[in-house]
Order: structure tokens, then sequence, then C-alpha cells
């Protein structure tokens, strides 16, 4: 099984609003990622945890807040966000973090600020 | 300052034929390589890698080729079909941290 799953598909939120992104895997990775990707872009990268600790943190805005519960879950939570914020957000996953270990990806959420 | 680059931003090849994705990088602290396909509305989904003590890989119909002297790196589909019409992400990894970089991406147009 080499699924990362990821919730809500689709997100319409307003500027002054919160909500978190989920994230899921149980292929038993140590490390998870955020990624943004805006059209016709590559994926950037935004967050990177390592054993359930926050590794790389790639100058984000505080407006978005990621926290690992676990080692299978993966969340971010947004707010005040504004509408050039509006984006595919993928998540993935891999073995350990570094380099030779593939990161598989999750389906994203497709997310739009009013 | 783009370190992986993915110059050709789509290609058509017909059925059968093959089909030669390219892409350069510039940071020679790059060693690992990989190749993701992606479908509109879907996540990339992981193809191919190679390290940079290989010159070749091979899995399938999937081909990657590195030249580490001229940076360059080749993902060869042979015989190509048209469920492979995707965008090619090619992807380094940085050595010190584990980074994936991206290039732009290549848009493939396998044509029946």
């Amino acid at each position: 099984d080499t699924e990362v799953t990821q919730t809500p598909k689709h997100l319409v939120m307003g500027m002054t609003n919160k909500k978190s992104l989920k994230c899921e895997q149980h292929m038993g990775h140590r490390a998870m990622y955020w990624y943004k990707q805006k059209a016709k872009k590559p994926p950037e990268l935004m967050f990177v945890y390592s054993y359930e600790k926050l590794s790389i943190n790639e100058s984000v805005p505080s407006r978005f807040s990621p926290e690992c519960p676990n080692s299978s879950l993966l969340n971010l939570h947004l707010h005040a966000l504004q509408p050039e914020d509006s984006a595919l957000y993928l998540c993935a996953s891999s073995q350990v973090s570094g380099i030779g270990y593939e990161q598989y990806f999750g389906p994203g959420t497709r997310l739009t600020v009013t | 300052d783009q370190q992986v680059k993915q110059n050709s931003p789509s290609l058509s090849v017909q059925e059968g034929r093959i089909s030669i994705l390219n892409c350069d990088y510039t940071n020679s602290m790059f060693d690992y390589f990989l190749w993701y396909k992606k479908y509109p509305a879907e996540g990339p989904t992981f193809l191919i890698s190679i390290s940079s003590i290989k010159d070749k890989n091979e899995d399938g119909r999937f081909t990657v080729f590195l030249n580490k002297s001229a940076k360059h790196l080749s993902l060869h589909i042979v015989p190509s079909q048209p469920g492979d019409s995707a965008v090619y992400f090619c992807a380094a990894s940085d050595s010190n941290t584990g980074k994936l970089i991206f290039g732009q991406g290549t848009t493939l147009q396998v044509k029946p």
C-alpha cells in the first residue's frame, strides 16, 4: 500500500476563516512533507517533518501552521490566508527524510481563498 | 535561480514510438534524481529514480539515463502509450538536506 490520503479534496475559505488540511499515511514512513503547487508550476516544498519533529520550514508565512500529532498524521492549519495562497496543497511521505528515498504524494487539497 | 530545468514545456509523440523527456540541473550537490508523472487533479506519482553512481536505470518501459559531466538526465518511454499522456516532472535531491527540487514539468501527449 503506497497510499497517502488527504482531506478535504476541495476547500473554499474566506480570509478571516480558520481551517485545517489533513494528511494520513499507513506505510510506516517517518518523514512527511507539505508542498504548495500553483497552476502550471512545479511543487514547492513548505515543511518537512522527520520522526514527528519539524526539520525544515522553507520560510513559510506564519499563517500556515503545520502539526504532526503522530507518525501517520500531518495537519496544516490555515488562518488569515490571502487570495494568493490559493493553490493545490500536496502532502507526501517517505521512509525517512534524506537522499535516496522516494516521496509518495497524496492527491492534494485544492484550496481557494476568497 | 532555477536549479532543475526542463526546457521543453510540451512533447507530442505517436503511440508505439519512443518518448524522450530531458532535464538539466546546475547544482553539483544533487546526487539522486527522480521522475514523477502527474495527471490533472492528482498528486505526482513516482515513476523511477537514479543515483549519481549509476548512469542508467530501467524499469519496464521506463529508462532513466544520467550524464553527470553534462548535468543532464533523460527519461525514455518505449513504447509510448496514450495512457502515458501526463505532465512529467524531473526532481533532484539535495545531498545535504534530501529536499526535492522539481523542474517546471513537460506535458507529454501520446497520440493514438
